[in-house]
């Protein structure tokens, strides 16, 4: 079945280290999406990506990374320059020029201890 | 940019009772997609319905339906013969029209309870 695959489920992370959070998707979807989720903020953007090896910030990019080396994946790092990194965090794809909404992943919970 | 409202951080509804959630949305778009998504205690995102701005009929998906009023830029989902499963965080999202990757914008949520 096609579908978005989130790994890990849960991270934890020290403060001062980076952690690359895993986003694949086998549904041959051209864009791809980050968006962190607080309680109570809904989702934000973090980053997009359109098509292979180009993206595009999103509303809170800052302390973010991305790269998009292959259609199907999109690893989001959270480096230490992120002042609060703790959230959860939902990569989404969809198809280019048609407006169905997003196929959500099933997220990744960061915790930074 | 476009901002979406969502006014009530929180509803209760009865089994079997219909409630409606609210939203609002600002935009100068006029060809745009408005979407209503649930995420029960799982986390997981899925869509409940959608709504095409240049459509004037309104969107329903079984128990789901939508007032659209599109000069009041205002959407809100009605649920009808709520169950317990309709437990969830509800979200309303605005998508631009774009020939390329479309970006949602989302509320900040609505938790429903449903309860016996």
């Amino acid at each position: 079945d096609g579908g978005i695959t989130q790994s890990p489920k849960y991270l934890f992370r020290k403060e001062g280290q980076n952690v690359t959070l895993s986003c694949e998707q086998n549904l041959n979807h051209d864009a791809m999406y980050w968006y962190r989720q607080d309680p109570g903020q809904g989702l934000r953007l973090i980053y997009y990506s359109q098509i292979v090896n180009d993206f595009q910030k999103g509303d809170i990019a800052e302390g973010y990374s991305v790269s998009r080396e292959k259609k199907e994946s999109f690893p989001l790092t959270v480096t230490s320059a992120q002042k609060n990194p703790t959230a959860f965090y939902l990569c989404a794809s969809s198809k280019n020029g048609r407006e169905n909404g997003y196929t959500f992943g099933s997220g990744t919970r960061l915790t930074v201890v | 940019a476009q901002t979406v409202t969502q006014s009530q951080p929180e509803m209760s509804v009865q089994e079997a009772e219909t409630v409606t959630l609210s939203c609002t949305y600002d935009t100068s778009e006029n060809n745009y997609y408005l979407f209503w998504y649930k995420q029960p205690p799982s986390r997981q995102m899925i869509l409940v319905i959608r709504q095409e701005a240049y459509k004037q009929q309104n969107a329903t998906e079984n128990r789901f339906s939508v007032n659209f009023q599109k000069a009041a830029k205002s959407f809100s989902l009605k649920i009808s013969d709520s169950q317990l499963g309709d437990t969830a965080m509800y979200f309303c999202a605005f998508m631009k029209r774009t020939g390329t990757a479309s970006k949602l914008t989302f509320g900040t949520g609505t938790r429903l309870q449903v309860t016996l």
